[in-house]
């Protein structure tokens, strides 16, 4: 079993829509990032959680360290959102351990 | 200061030959890591430098792996003897972390595809 689970592998909306991606993980970390990547490879550092909630424009990111579980929310999505949201966390060290990545497509 | 740079961005190579990469992170980081991503799978850890100390590498480096960061800045990734199974995109991301323990956020390079014939 991967350290790090990502539910769903594959996610399609239509424009507009609530779309929730979750993660779970299995060790006890310090810390868990959201990332996005668009195709070509290019990763952006969306979120760094440690506890609670963070919201940033139609982002909205949250983590219960007591069930070991995120969620990375896209509020009113668009196209634009479409990539891959993959999560990742700091345990021991100074490593990342990442999930194996959501790929989200939204329709116009 | 643009963010972190690679180079080549794609490399296409025959099985057996030696490759090298090359990543720039931002100029102020003191942290260099190296992931490899194979398709439809998350990035996975190999290396990490803090200044120029190498200080943890992944049980997935294999001795044909060898990365450097001689002068704290930029860091090389040379992979000898090169075979199939090497195919993925080499990601480098950098952090400026100035104490242990302080959760940092790591910046991204757009990684260097390598296809292995």
């Amino acid at each position: 079993k991967n350290e790090v689970e990502q539910s769903p592998q594959n996610l399609t909306a239509q424009e507009g829509e609530f779309i929730t991606i979750n993660c779970s993980y299995s060790v006890g970390i310090s810390a868990l990032h959201w990332l996005q990547q668009h195709p070509g490879g290019g990763i952006v550092s969306l979120f760094m959680l440690s506890s609670g909630k963070k919201k940033h424009g139609r982002l909205i990111a949250t983590i219960n360290i007591q069930e070991k579980h995120s969620s990375l929310h896209i509020t009113a999505s668009h196209p634009r959102d479409s990539a891959v949201y993959i999560c990742a966390v700091k345990a021991a060290g100074n490593k990342l351990t990442f999930g194996g990545g959501t790929r989200v497509l939204v329709k116009p | 200061d643009t963010g972190v740079s690679q180079d080549p961005r794609h490399k296409i190579t025959k099985r057996g030959q030696n490759v090298t990469f090359r990543c720039d992170p931002i100029s102020e980081h003191n942290r260099l890591y190296w992931y490899r991503q194979t398709l439809g799978q998350g990035p996975e850890f190999l290396t990490y430098f803090q200044n120029e100390a190498q200080l943890e590498k992944s049980r997935l480096l294999s001795d044909r792996f060898s990365a450097e960061r001689p002068k704290g800045s930029f860091s090389t990734l040379e992979i000898q003897r090169t075979e199939q199974g090497d195919s993925a995109m080499y990601l480098c991301a950098s952090s400026w972390a100035p104490v242990a323990g302080l959760r940092e956020t790591q910046y991204f390079g757009p990684g260097t595809r390598l296809l292995v014939l």
